[in-house]
């Protein structure tokens, strides 16, 4: 019973590098999420997608793209690392987006520091 | 713009010492509002939905409550092992939930 599952769990990278947070779901949720978790600044969305094939901004989109490869996966890219973004990021899901009752479920979080 | 806000922003009780935290908020039609309790070092582990002013729900030491302008999360005889922050979140407009940023509380044995 894996629900969320994120890959790498701590990765450093240097200034300007680029590199993918990948994400798998296995409840068979519509929706997916990108958060980023900072001291004093709560959780933020970066992206998300209501379902397959589509991807709308968040609240802290710059710096970032994301891909929606099937139903399970959703992962989210760093085409070239700043310092401001050292963060926790957060996968989630859900069942459906548009819903009234729409609980989100979080991987276990990925810790990346930009050097 | 839809806001959520949390109080205190951190919380220490001695085992056993009841207490509230409070999330406050300001959205259009409310969609529901989500309790999560959140461990160092992990991801937010959902506890409770409140969809409807008047509503209470409970798990073990904690309960939650539901007003039109606020919601409370009381804990009776809390434990060492409640320790944790505590995350509340309100879907707005986008029916997206905005979380607030968390009580930490501290139960010291």
């Amino acid at each position: 019973n894996a629900g969320v599952t994120q890959t790498p769990k701590f990765q450093v990278l240097k200034t300007g590098q680029s590199m993918t947070l990948q994400c798998a779901q296995d409840m068979n949720h519509n929706s997916m999420y990108w958060y980023r978790q900072d001291p004093g600044m709560g959780l933020r969305l970066i992206y998300y997608s209501a379902s397959e094939g589509t991807t709308d901004k968040g609240e802290v989109p710059n710096g970032y793209n994301v891909s929606r490869l099937n139903k399970r996966e959703f992962s989210l890219r760093l085409e070239s690392a700043a310092p401001s973004q050292t963060s926790v990021y957060f996968c989630a899901s859900s069942e459906e987006v548009w819903q009234g009752r729409n609980t989100i479920y979080f991987g276990e979080g990925s810790w990346l520091t930009v050097v | 713009e839809d806001q959520v806000t949390q109080s205190p922003e951190a919380l220490r009780l001695q085992e056993g010492e009841s207490s509230s935290l409070n999330c406050s908020y300001t959205v259009s039609g409310l969609r529901g509002l989500f309790w999560y309790r959140q461990d160092p070092g992990k991801g937010p582990e959902f506890l409770f939905t409140l969809y409807s002013a008047g509503e209470e729900k409970e798990k073990e030491r904690l309960k939650a409550t539901l007003t039109k302008k606020e919601s409370f999360l009381h804990i009776t005889a809390p434990k060492p092992e409640d320790s944790a922050t505590y995350l509340c979140a309100v879907p707005g407009g986008s029916y997206i939930p905005t979380f607030g940023r968390g009580t930490s509380l501290i139960v010291h044995p």
